[in-house]
C-alpha cells in the first residue's frame, strides 16, 4: 500500500520560508514522478510542481515559478518544496501526490494522497 | 494553461436520484481527464481517469464519458457517502489544472 506523509508546515510570516517535506513508502519511490498540489481554505485545488523520477524535468505553476523549489532525495525516498518570499496567499494545505502507475504504464493523475501539512502565512 | 470550467456550482440532489456533473476544457485534452471526490477535512481521492475508467475500488454507480473538450461524471443513485465536494483534472498539457469543484449537496 503506497502511502505518502507530509510535513514542516507551519505558521510563517510574510516574505518569510519554509522547507515541505514528503515521505513515500510503499512504492520504488525513485521510479515515481511526483508533484506538490495545494488547497486554500474554502478553495479548489491547485498543481504547483512536478519532478521527474531522476529530477531532469521539473515544472512550475506561474502563481509559485521563482519562489518555490522543488526537489526529491531518492535515497530516502523524499519529496521537498523550498518555498521563499512566502505571502498571505499561499495559506493552503500542501499536499504531495506521487503520478499513477501499472505495471506497464504511468500517468498524470493521482491516485495517492497523504492528509497534507498547512501552511499559514500570516503577520 | 487549459482552464477547466466546472458546472454547475452547487448541485442539490435527494438520495437515490441521479446527478450529472460536467466539466469543459478550454481546448482538447483528448480523454486525458481525471475526477475526484472530496470530503470536509480529507484528501481528494480518485474516482475516474482516462474520463471513464473507474479507479480501483469505485463502485459503479459512478461512471464518466467525453473526450475533447466536454466531459461529464455521473452518479447514477445517490448514496448518503456521495455528498461531498467534486473536481476534474486534467493530465493532457502543462501546467496540470483542476476544475473549480462542483459540491454535490443533500436537497
Amino acid at each position: 500500500e503506497v502511502q505518502v506523509v507530509e510535513s514542516g508546515g507551519g505558521l510563517v510570516q510574510p516574505g518569510g520560508s519554509l522547507r515541505l517535506s514528503c515521505e513515500a513508502s510503499g512504492l520504488t519511490f525513485n521510479t515515481y514522478s511526483m508533484n506538490w498540489v495545494r488547497q486554500a481554505p474554502g478553495k479548489g485545488l491547485e498543481w504547483l510542481s512536478y519532478i521527474s523520477s531522476t529530477s531532469r524535468t521539473i515544472y512550475y505553476a506561474d502563481s509559485v515559478k521563482g519562489r518555490f523549489t522543488i526537489s526529491r532525495d531518492n535515497a530516502k525516498n523524499s519529496l521537498y518544496l523550498q518555498m521563499n518570499s512566502l505571502r498571505a496567499e499561499d495559506t493552503a494545505v500542501y499536499y504531495c501526490a506521487p503520478i499513477s502507475c501499472s505495471s506497464t504504464t504511468c500517468n498524470h493523475y493521482f491516485d495517492n494522497w497523504g492528509q497534507g501539512t498547512l501552511v499559514t502565512v500570516s503577520a | 494553461e487549459i482552464v477547466m470550467t466546472q458546472s454547475p456550482a452547487t448541485l442539490s440532489v435527494s438520495p437515490g436520484e441521479r446527478a450529472t456533473l460536467s466539466c469543459r476544457a478550454s481546448q482538447s485534452i483528448s480523454s486525458n481527464l481525471a475526477w475526484y471526490q472530496q470530503k470536509p477535512g480529507q484528501a481528494p481521492r480518485l474516482l475516474l481517469y482516462g474520463a471513464s475508467t473507474r479507479a480501483t475500488g469505485i463502485p459503479a454507480r459512478f461512471s464518466g464519458s467525453g473526450s475533447g473538450t466536454e466531459f461529464t461524471l455521473t452518479i447514477s443513485s445517490l448514496q448518503s457517502e456521495d455528498f461531498a465536494l467534486y473536481y476534474c483534472q486534467q493530465y493532457n498539457n502543462w501546467p496540470r489544472t483542476f476544475g473549480q469543484g462542483t459540491k454535490v449537496e443533500i436537497k
